[in-house]
Formats: C-alpha cells, structure tokens, sequence
C-alpha cells in the first residue's frame, strides 16, 4: 500500500511561492497523485491530480520527477485564504489514501 | 442532485445505540466513498463502491460497521452499538470517473457523538 509523507506544516507570508513536497516512494505504475485542500469544518475540495511531469491549472502547479516517488505542489502568490491543511494522496486501486496532511499558514 | 448531500448533519446518540447516516451522491456518479475524521486528523478511508459493488471495505474499523448501495446511487453508512471512540466526522465523496482517478467530490460531512 503506498503511504504518503509531508510536512506537518509550513508558514509563509502573502505573496510568496509556497511549495509542498510529498514523499510516496512506494507508489505503483498505475496511481496518480492528487492533492486537495482542506478548510476547518469543510470537506477537502479537489486543486490538482497528475501522473507524471508537470501538471498546471488555475490554481497550482504540481510537478512529478520521472521516478515518481515524490510530488510537489507549487502554490503561486498565496493570500491569506489559502491558509489551510493540503493532502497529498495516492490511489492504489479504488482505494484514496489520505495521509496527516501539511497546514499551511498564511501571514499578512 | 447538484452535489453530495450527507444525513443527518449532526447526530447525537447514545453509547449502544445503532446509527445510520445517509449519503446522496452527485447524480450519475459511479464511485462513492467513505471516510472517517477525527478533529485535527486527516480522513481516514472506510469503503468504497463502485455503482453497487462494493471492492474494498478494508477500511471499516469493526464488524460494527456496514454500508451498502444497493442501486448504485445512494449509500448508507450503519454503526452497530455505537461506542464513544465511534464519534468522528463521517464524510462521503463521489466521483464520475473509475476509482482513483478524477476529482472527488465530498458532501458536508454527518457528525456523530456518542455520549
């Protein structure tokens, strides 16, 4: 079963480039990796999913080396909403693994 | 519906007591899934089902706990003789593609106490 491993958490101030690395070094050919974002008393909410290389969409960057057995999440100038817990996970077959999760902190 | 919708919110019940929270997942959405979540933990992986079947339920902690999705849209979640170590946030995802791809979807989450 591939774990994930991340921070356990990060600060950084607004504006900045914040990037989450993961550690999922047991990962299999067919999982992807996808991340979600977590605010207090809300279900975590979808930012991005990719395989391999690199990955970009309206709102982050995820970038996979080609033994992919790490991930990064690249959050460009972040405000003080994205203050929030941010996972990491992999699917092994049906099953979505969620791992501790990094607590990113947004400071003014 | 226009996204997952979970039942009841909020429950409270008594040690021994059975429960059953309820989730409707996102019309046409073939895998759905269950999690648990303590306070300050990440979710924690029940079951999932793909339409009705069910592959994976390696993830329920106890032979308390069940679920089923018998025509492949709604799902319940059922904890026999509840405990206190029971009383988590339970929360339900659905996605549209094939399971461990695609975005999913969560509902608002059922907390359950049990006193």
């Amino acid at each position: 079963l591939a774990k994930t491993t991340q921070p356990i958490s990060m600060d950084s101030y607004e504006g900045q480039e914040v990037n989450i690395t993961c550690s999922h070094n047991n990962i299999a050919t067919n999982d992807y990796i996808t991340w979600y974002q977590q605010f207090p008393s809300q279900g975590p909410r979808f930012i991005i999913q990719g395989y391999k290389t690199k990955v970009t969409n309206e709102v982050a960057s995820l970038f996979i080396p080609a033994d992919r057995k790490s991930s990064t999440l690249s959050l460009p100038r972040v405000s003080l909403s994205d203050t929030a817990v941010y996972y990491c996970l992999v699917a092994l077959g049906g099953k979505l693994i969620f791992g501790q999760g990094t607590e990113l902190s947004v400071k003014p | 519906g226009a996204g997952v919708s979970q039942s009841p919110r909020y429950k409270v019940t008594k040690r021994g007591q059975d429960v059953t929270l309820r989730c409707d997942p996102i019309s046409s959405h073939a895998t759905l899934y269950w999690y648990q979540q303590a306070l300050g933990q990440g979710p924690e992986f029940l079951t999932y089902f793909n339409y009705e079947a069910q592959p994976d339920k390696s993830g329920l902690p106890s032979d308390r706990f069940s679920a089923e999705r018998p025509e492949g849209s709604i799902s319940t979640l059922t904890i026999q003789r509840t405990e206190q170590r029971d009383s988590a946030m339970y929360r339900c995802a659905s996605s549209l593609q094939g399971p461990g791809t695609g975005e999913l979807f969560f509902g608002e989450g059922s907390r359950l106490t049990v006193l």
